[in-house]
């Protein structure tokens, strides 16, 4: 697509639900990038997909986050058990994933805002 | 590690006045530098990019050069807008891995 879609836009929860938020990145970016962006915070990276592979998931918060993406394309974060301090805005990017020292570029989406109750 | 360490902010500046915003880096090899920019309400976008020492990032009326000798990439304006108010985040980027400062909020008031 033109740009990187994120859904749902927004997602009112319980606490202890179960919650699964989508990526739909640029078309051919090979790299997917997944962050969180708590009220007034910066940016905290939670995992990075080359491809089909998270070559970096040390981000991810604990075991209840847990992300894949599928034909190098569509990736979907899921956090089980939801907690309260789990509410912040989910953001992803994507790039062309050249490696080396070349100058990726990220391209962000608007961003999934996720409210545990 | 890499990293990223920008400014504190709020910086709340009045409408036409000059801009700048510190970035300092720490990184091994020869990242490429970023400012992104995120208004209002909505995701972070590309403001500017420099991919080498010396290079300047120019994008809107704002500047930045990617100083090795000092790890800096400060970001400037000559003369801000309303319209310019939003957080600014510095980040560098080496073989597919980002690291973003914490973000600097702009409040420019008319």
């Amino acid at each position: 697509g033109a740009g990187v879609s994120q859904s749902p836009s927004n997602k009112v929860t319980e606490k202890g639900k179960d919650v699964e938020l989508r990526c739909d990145p640029i078309s051919g970016h090979t790299a997917l990038y997944w962050y969180r962006q708590s009220l007034g915070q910066g940016l905290e990276f939670l995992i990075y997909f080359q491809g089909n592979s998270a070559p970096d998931k040390s981000g991810l918060p604990s075991d209840r986050f847990s992300a894949e993406r599928t034909g190098g394309s569509v990736s979907t974060l899921t956090i089980q058990r939801t907690q309260q301090e789990d509410s912040a805005v989910y953001l992803c990017a994507s790039s062309l994933g050249l490696g080396g020292y070349g100058a990726n570029v990220l391209t962000f989406g608007a961003g999934s805002r996720l409210t545990v109750l | 590690g890499d990293s990223v360490t920008q400014m504190e902010g709020p910086v709340t500046l009045s409408e036409e006045a000059f801009l700048t915003i510190n970035c300092t880096y720490t990184a091994t090899g020869y990242p490429s530098l970023f400012w992104y920019v995120q208004y209002p309400g909505e995701g972070l976008q590309l403001l500017l990019k420099a991919t080498k020492a010396d290079d300047k990032g120019s994008n809107k009326g704002f500047e930045a050069t990617y100083r090795k000798e000092t790890t800096s990439f400060h970001l400037e304006k000559g003369s801000v807008q309303v319209s310019d108010s939003a957080v600014y985040f510095c980040a560098l980027s080496k073989i597919n891995k980002f690291y973003f400062g914490s973000g600097t909020k702009l409040n420019v008031k008319p």
